[in-house]
């Protein structure tokens, strides 16, 4: 089955400092997607990113950026000079077709805590 | 366009109590979903639908049942409901199923 694993539990970083969310999955397909979405803590779901297997290059969007490495199963996300809005809980997340069922399989999320 | 919307936003249910979780969206997507996030857990899928007339059941669909009679409304309908159920519900829609999914406000569900 896939699966998708976010090691770190919880980060805190000051203000400033980059920080790195791991993601690592497990998935048995050859071509598929990977997503992050943000949840601040006011509760809802912020679509971040949709990345292809296909495109491994690294993907930037102002201070957020993303690398996608299939040789060990990972997709990184990386905020350069984080700012107090980052502060939320950041969610990795794999998409499953079996014959007829679909599937999002969700890591656990690691909860991002800057300080000012 | 107001996207996904979700009512009610909060509820507090009796043990043994039903109810109906409404959703709907305006974006004319194809495919919806329901979860539930439980404290510190990332999303689990209840059920989904991949359009008018066609659910089909997630990970945990266990005390639950949809229906899809419409594109704009996907309800999640609680029988009898158990503590077990105490989570926050998302609904969620997109064009595709590998597309990017836009998500509802979440309805904060208690039962005690």
């Amino acid at each position: 089955a896939q699966k998708v694993t976010q090691a770190q539990t919880e980060i805190s970083v000051v203000e400033k400092e980059d920080v790195t969310l791991d993601c690592v999955y497990e998935t048995r397909d050859t071509t598929y997607y990977l997503f992050w979405y943000k949840q601040p803590p006011s509760g809802e779901l912020v679509f971040l990113i949709r990345r292809n297997s296909f495109d491994e290059q690294n993907e930037i969007s102002g201070r957020y950026s993303w690398n996608f490495q299939k040789s060990t199963s990972s997709f990184n996300f990386t905020i350069t000079a984080s700012q107090v809005v980052d502060s939320a809980v950041y969610f990795c997340a794999l998409p499953e077709k079996r014959d007829s069922n679909y599937q999002l399989i969700w890591g656990a999320g690691t909860k991002l805590i800057i300080k000012p | 366009n107001a996207g996904v919307t979700q009512t009610p936003k909060f509820r507090i249910l009796k043990i043994g109590q039903s109810m109906t979780l409404q959703c709907a969206q305006d974006m004319n997507h194809n495919y919806m979903y329901w979860y539930r996030q439980d404290p510190g857990m990332g999303l689990k899928l209840i059920y989904y639908s991949v359009g008018a007339g066609i659910t089909d059941k997630g990970e945990v669909p266990n005390g639950y049942n949809v229906s899809r009679s419409t594109t704009e409304d996907f309800p999640l309908r609680l029988e009898l409901a158990a503590p077990s159920q105490t989570s926050v519900y998302f609904c969620a829609s997109s064009t595709e199923f590998y597309n990017e999914q836009f998500f509802g406000p979440g309805t904060r569900l208690t039962v005690l």
